[in-house]
């Protein structure tokens, strides 16, 4: 089992649906990096949390360190929101590498 | 520089040649991390330097794998006697510090034939 499980793996949405992607981990962390990969393009970095909800613009992402849990939320979602979405974990106080989930394919259909 | 600089971009080379990818980092940034993407795989961490300290090297696959960085600012990671399974997107990053986010560079598309 990974230390990182994101699902969906795949998500098709309509323009304009409210969107969310999950993330559960199964270690203890430091912080959490939600990032963006376009089609052939570079990863973005969108949100390091450690607690609570962060947002930017349409962008929100939560997490529950009890449950060990993160999501990622995109309201009126546009195709060009369509990318790979990745979560990933710094696992403990000292530990810099970052431990990735698969990651979740979002294509949104105008 | 205003981001994180990769070069080559893309990188063919026959097996068993070396090949040498660069990181030029965020002015500033202290810490630099390698990972690598493998086709239809997930990210997988590589190396990680903070500033004069030891490197982490432990996501290495294998002795043919090296990186340095030299006056704590640019990176070269090489990968000796290449193989096929190679054969990969090499992505650097560069970080202010630990509670930093990252800046990920466009990466090199290495392609082992």
């Amino acid at each position: 089992k990974n230390e990182v499980e994101q699902s969906p793996q795949n998500l098709t949405a309509q323009e304009g649906e409210f969107i969310t992607i999950n993330c559960s981990y199964s270690v203890g962390i430091s912080a959490l990096h939600w990032l963006q990969q376009h089609p052939g393009g570079g990863i973005v970095s969108l949100f390091m949390l450690s607690s609570g909800k962060k947002k930017h613009g349409r962008l929100i992402a939560t997490i529950n360190i009890q449950e060990k849990h993160s999501s990622l939320h995109i309201t009126a979602s546009h195709p060009r929101d369509s990318a790979v979405y990745i979560c990933a974990v710094i696992s403990g106080e000292g530990a810099q590498k970052l431990v990735f989930g698969q990651g979740t394919r979002l294509t949104i259909n105008p | 520089g205003a981001g994180v600089s990769q070069s080559p971009s893309n990188k063919v080379t026959e097996k068993g040649k070396d090949v040498e990818l660069r990181c030029d980092p965020i002015s500033g940034h202290t810490a630099l991390y390698w990972y690598r993407q493998s086709l239809g795989q997930g990210l997988e961490f590589l190396i990680y330097f903070q500033g004069n300290s030891a490197p982490d090297k432990s996501g290495l696959p294998s002795d043919r794998f090296s990186a340095e960085r030299t006056g704590g600012s640019v990176s070269t990671l090489t990968i000796q006697r290449t193989q096929q399974e190679d054969s990969a997107v090499y992505l650097c990053a560069s970080s202010p510090g630990s509670h930093y986010g990252y800046t990920f560079g466009s990466g090199t598309r290495l392609t082992v034939v």
